[in-house]
């Protein structure tokens, strides 16, 4: 079982639709958990962080996070063609030594058709 | 506010060869970490310095290596390139570590031919 574990789509919606995409981590004492967007040919983007179980709602986008189920996703509403990205799930995790190291899923691809 | 610098940008190198690769963090970032992103194997961690100390070591071969300068600049060296080294490799800035999320730099894209 790999450590965060994403679809990895495509996922197309239509212009305006509700894109919703899925992570879960296997590490249960996981305590934050990030999105982040990576448009083709550049660099990932923090797009959204959540600690706490529920609903964290930025503009067009909600993280959700259920640490019961190990499970956190990500919905962009009113989807936009600007919206077209890979988005990683992330989670850290704190080694034996007191450094960091962050966990990347293998990425959703989105496709929001116009 | 500036933000990740890393250069260069692009790198062809041949089999063999070795490579230095250059991140300075945001302003007030102690902590650098460094990753592989291929399209198969998506972002492996490579390492973690903070305060010019690797708290932090990925699985990647010794041929991989890094250091921390005092102002928070960071390098890693690749030697003895293999054609499976061709990738991007990102640049990622924090305060501590990566607990509150990264700032990611532009990356190197290297081709090793």
């Amino acid at each position: 079982q790999k450590e965060v574990e994403q679809n990895s789509g495509p996922l197309s919606v239509p212009e305006g639709a509700i894109a919703s995409l899925n992570c879960t981590y296997s590490d249960r004492v996981s305590q934050s958990f990030f999105w982040y967007r990576q448009y083709s040919g550049k660099s990932p983007e923090l797009i959204m962080s959540i600690y706490s179980n529920g609903d964290k709602e930025d503009g067009r986008f909600t993280a959700q996070l259920n640490k019961a189920s190990q499970y956190v996703s990500l919905l962009i509403r009113d989807s936009q063609p600007s919206d077209s990205a890979t988005y990683l799930c992330a989670v850290p995790r704190v080694s034996n030594t007191g450094g960091f190291k962050t966990i990347f899923g293998a990425g959703t691809r989105l496709f929001v058709k116009a | 506010k500036a933000g990740v610098t890393q250069t260069p940008r692009y790198l062809i190198k041949t089999r063999g060869q070795q490579v230095t690769l250059s991140c300075s963090p945001i302003s007030g970032h102690r902590s650098v970490s460094w990753y592989q992103q291929t399209p198969g194997q998506g972002l492996q961690f490579l390492f973690e310095y903070f305060s010019e100390t690797q708290r932090n070591k990925g699985n990647f071969p010794g041929r991989f290596s890094g250091r921390q300068f005092s102002n928070s600049r960071s390098e890693m060296n690749v030697s003895t390139l293999e054609l499976g080294d061709s990738a991007l490799y990102l640049c990622a800035s924090s305060p501590s570590g990566g607990i509150y999320g990264y700032t990611f730099g532009s990356g190197t894209r290297l081709t090793v031919v």
